[in-house]
């Protein structure tokens, strides 16, 4: 069964101060490990999309990573309107043939 | 435009009833899927719909039915509503196993 662990749950930063939001994951057969980011009220948002180790993907202060057990989302010099849920997810083919997801980590930038 | 539009956005009911959850996806897409977010947040697979080819995720009660007109529409059909089914429900899309893209979920409160 696919498994997707994120750490830490919940991570309080100020505004400037950069970090790196981890996901680790056990799947057979990797398809694409996703990184999305859901805001209070909406649907998950379509971040990044990664597919074999060594690859990175960047988008304004975003940049996600993938190796084969893990990938990080690092975070450069954040803005106050970065805060939200941070989710991962892995596509494997598996269960419903959908995304396994994490439970997400709860980032706050402080102004 | 909105690209995946559900309806309604809350759903109020009692135990014991049926219900529907509509979704339209505009985006060409060639699979739908449903999933659960439960009070921890935590994102969950229901369904997925592909080509006519419906795969289950095999712990969800069959009181759960994905339904599809056509390639545009999955909709949700819930029977004998139970307490724990409350939760909001997310219909998304995909083309060929690239990030999904989500609807604005839809909170269903059984009573």
């Amino acid at each position: 069964e696919d498994q997707v662990t994120q750490s830490p749950e919940a991570l309080r930063l100020q505004e400037g101060e950069s970090s790196s939001l981890n996901c680790s994951y056990t799947v057979s057969g990797l398809r694409g490990l996703f990184w999305y980011r859901q805001d209070p009220g909406k649907g998950p948002e379509f971040l990044f999309t990664l597919y074999s180790a060594g690859e990175e993907k960047e988008k304004e202060r975003l940049k996600a990573t993938l190796t084969k057990k893990e990938s990080f989302l690092h975070i450069t010099a954040p803005k106050p309107e970065d805060s939200a849920t941070y989710l991962c997810a892995v596509h494997s083919g598996g269960g419903a043939d959908g995304l396994t997801f994490g439970k997400g980590t709860h980032l706050i930038i402080q102004p | 435009d909105t690209a995946v539009s559900q309806t309604p956005k809350y759903l109020v009911t009692q135990m014991g009833n049926d219900k529907s959850i509509k979704c339209e996806q505009n985006l060409g897409h060639d699979t739908m899927y449903w999933y659960k977010q439960d009070s921890k947040k935590f994102l969950k697979i229901m369904f997925s719909y592909n080509n006519k080819e419906l795969i289950i995720n095999e712990t969800v009660p069959n009181r759960f039915s994905p339904k599809s007109p056509d390639k545009a529409h999955l909709n949700l059909h819930i029977n004998s509503l139970e307490l724990g089914d409350s939760a909001v429900y997310f219909c998304a899309s995909s083309q060929s196993g690239a990030g999904s893209t989500f609807g604005s979920g839809t909170r269903l409160t059984v009573v």
